[in-house]
């Protein structure tokens, strides 16, 4: 069974560009999240989707940051404009009932 | 709020040596507790988790209890393989797995 996938693995840009990440999850999953992960630190949760309801995005920086995911299964996280302090791991998580599983996360890096 | 604070690495063992990775929680109420682990170029995946005081969880060898009275969950191995190398992260979670408190995380290396 094939696991949680995201893309790109890594990504630079210049500071001000967009950049989106893309998460599939694992089939059967309804609960998808997105986690950031600044270096030495653990992850943090931004935005977690039932289906296609976002129900939790109280940590998601909405000024520049949105997500979506159409038809409650592919979900995108796009920064635009990225800073500097963007440069992270974006981390994409699945659950069905139980257990989460994650992906390998997307590095970004904003010079 | 919730927090979670972890033994700060990086941990260097050598092959067959017993190993203890703190872990201390704030938390009001019954959370659950986990932890993690990372490989090397892998994503995060669930090692063990504990659900009420006093549980424990085990795992590839690997232990935790939930003391309630001590607000810990220390991660456990009796004998640590090279294998074991990766990076740890204790959690704490409300409702199940719907919000994740996680630690700083614990880089372990075993050498041979």
């Amino acid at each position: 069974e094939a696991g949680v996938v995201q893309s790109p693995r890594y990504k630079i840009i210049e500071k001000k560009q967009p950049v989106a990440f893309w998460c599939n999850p694992i089939s059967g999953h309804n609960t998808l999240y997105w986690y950031l992960q600044n270096l030495g630190q653990g992850p943090e949760l931004l935005i977690r989707y039932e289906n296609e309801e976002a129900v939790d995005d109280s940590q998601l920086p909405k000024d520049r940051f949105s997500a979506e995911r159409l038809k409650g299964v592919d979900s995108t996280l796009k920064i635009q404009p990225a800073e500097l302090g963007d440069s992270a791991v974006y981390l994409c998580a699945s659950s069905g009932t139980g257990e989460l599983f994650f992906g390998e996360g997307s590095r970004l890096t904003v010079l | 709020g919730d927090s979670v604070t972890q033994m700060e690495g990086p941990v260097t063992l050598s092959e067959e040596a017993c190993l203890t990775i703190n872990c201390t929680y704030t938390a009001t109420g019954y959370p659950s507790l986990f932890w993690y682990v990372q490989y090397p170029g892998e994503g995060l995946q669930l090692l063990l988790k504990a659900t009420k005081a006093d549980d424990k969880g085990s795992n590839k060898g690997f232990e935790a209890t939930y003391r309630k009275e001590t607000t810990s969950f220390h991660l456990e191995k009796g004998s640590v393989q090279v294998s074991d190398s990766a990076v740890y992260f204790c959690a704490l979670g409300r409702f199940g797995n719907e919000k994740l408190t996680f630690g700083t995380g614990t880089r372990l290396t075993i050498i041979p």
